[in-house]
């Protein structure tokens, strides 16, 4: 398995411009978390996902936030419109539910200008 | 809402030294921790999972302990070598009353000096 695959590794794009980062998560995992790493802030838990369904929304700063689980080998997270303090690595792990261990990808690295 | 603190935050070693780095989590109902490791620019890769019903896990020179009744976790590692310079973060998993909730530590930045 190639891992948990995240896209596109490296974003930089202009204040106001919408963003949208995808996941493809591990065959089989049916927990999936989006995650946000600043140096200030360390990692925070945006959005996690069980079967697809989203079960707890409540780490996503702000409405201009989305982020959608429309199969169980697929999710995105939307930023529109972007500001420069979204600037961070975004994760996106998953893993299997009944073991609760967490399989990483890469991160895509935003930079809001 | 759970809190999980690691000290230090930074440590630098001489090579061949035996270190260890702690994890300390203000809820006792954990469901599992787990240690993980991060390069710099890259993810993080798993290293130790410890389920709530366990006391430790071994991975070759790396060792993880879970004292639940005190909060506490340790992840010693033997024999320290340059290439096991990383950031090693704990993350605490609490499942309960329907949410399911990870929580990271900020890690320890680990420096081993040839």
């Amino acid at each position: 398995d190639a891992g948990v695959i995240q896209s596109p590794r490296h974003e930089v794009t202009e204040m106001g411009q919408e963003v949208t980062l995808r996941c493809k998560p591990i065959s089989g995992h049916n927990s999936l978390f989006w995650y946000r790493q600043t140096m200030m802030r360390g990692l925070e838990l945006l959005i996690y996902f069980n079967n697809n369904v989203p079960i707890d929304d409540s780490g996503m700063p702000e409405d201009r936030f989305s982020a959608k689980m429309p199969n169980a080998s697929f999710s995105t997270l939307k930023i529109q419109p972007s500001e420069p303090r979204d600037s961070a690595v975004y994760f996106c792990a998953g893993g299997p539910r009944v073991t609760g261990e967490l399989f990483f990808g890469e991160g895509s690295r935003l930079t809001v200008l | 809402k759970q809190e999980v603190t690691q000290i230090p935050a930074a440590l630098s070693v001489p090579e061949g030294e035996n270190l260890v780095l702690n994890c300390s989590f203000t809820d006792s109902a954990i469901y599992n921790l787990q240690w993980f490791r991060q390069d710099p620019g890259k993810g993080l890769t798993s290293l130790l999972l410890i389920q709530s019903s366990q006391r430790e896990q071994t991975s070759g020179r790396l060792n993880a302990s879970l004292d639940k009744s005190s909060g506490r976790s340790t992840l010693y590692i033997a024999a320290s070598q340059p290439g096991d310079s990383a950031t090693y973060l704990c993350a605490v998993l609490y499942s309960g009353a329907g949410s399911y909730q990870l929580t990271f530590g900020k890690g320890t930045k680990l420096s081993v000096i040839p």
